[in-house]
């Protein structure tokens, strides 16, 4: 069945980096865009970063850009998010998400379990 | 940047009841690119509706979405005991994407 699986997750202290993973299976990966989406504790849904089927467009929410970078692999249907410079703020649960990308629509399909970030000293 | 305005925060209902949820968008978005997700406690998101009212596959019929412009509708019309959750709208413009703050639908 369609499945996407996060992986990457910890304590990071702020500063530091993290790099996120999601495993995906079910489906041809290569062919859909690819989103994160991320939820502080008790708090709503963020969208964070967006990138196309092939990788050739990448979109970013203004508080990660120049610190997060979402890439992909085809080859091993496998997508990214490399965290850099992580503060507090930071902190949720990562989710990755299966984007649908049409003319006319734009939405989140298939979601990941999420995995979680905690940016603590 | 558009701006989604969930309310009522929090709604109680009883089972049974009808649920009626608003997304308000700071200015006019197509229909097209509107969808609604349901939330549970400890679960991934769950697409509901996309296009603003086109039913995700394997949604039941109960869950209707409306609107257009910059008001948008979540009706489920008949509550069942699992529809308590969070509900989140989101739409997409100028290759940027946003969600409303969510409405918590709590049981009465």
């Amino acid at each position: 069945q369609v499945q996407l699986v996060e992986s990457g997750g910890g304590v990071v202290q702020p500063g530091r980096s993290l790099r996120l993973s999601c495993a995906a299976s079910g489906f041809t990966f290569s062919s859909y865009a690819m989103h994160w989406v991320r939820q502080a504790p008790g708090k709503g849904l963020e969208w964070v970063t967006f990138i196309s089927y092939d990788g050739d467009n990448k979109y970013y929410t203004d508080s990660v850009k120049g610190r997060f970078t979402i890439s992909r692999d085809n080859s091993k249907d496998t997508l990214f998010l490399q965290m850099t410079s992580l503060r507090a703020e930071d902190t949720a649960v990562y989710y990755c998400a299966r984007g649908v990308v049409t003319r006319s629509y734009y939405y989140m399909d298939v979601w990941g379990k999420g995995t979680t970030v905690t940016v603590s000293s | 940047e558009i701006v989604l305005t969930q309310s009522p925060g929090t709604l109680s209902l009883s089972p049974g009841e009808r649920a009626t949820l608003s997304c308000r968008a700071s200015q006019s978005l197509s229909s097209t690119y509107l969808a609604w997700y349901q939330q549970k406690p400890g679960q991934a998101p769950r697409l509901l509706i996309y296009g603003a009212s086109s039913r995700a596959t394997g949604i039941p019929d109960r869950f209707s979405g409306s609107g257009s412009g910059t008001d948008f509708t979540l009706t489920i019309s008949r509550l069942e005991p699992e529809d308590f959750a969070v509900y989140y709208c989101q739409q997409y413009g100028s290759s940027l994407y946003t969600f409303g703050q969510g409405t918590k639908l709590e049981i009465k």
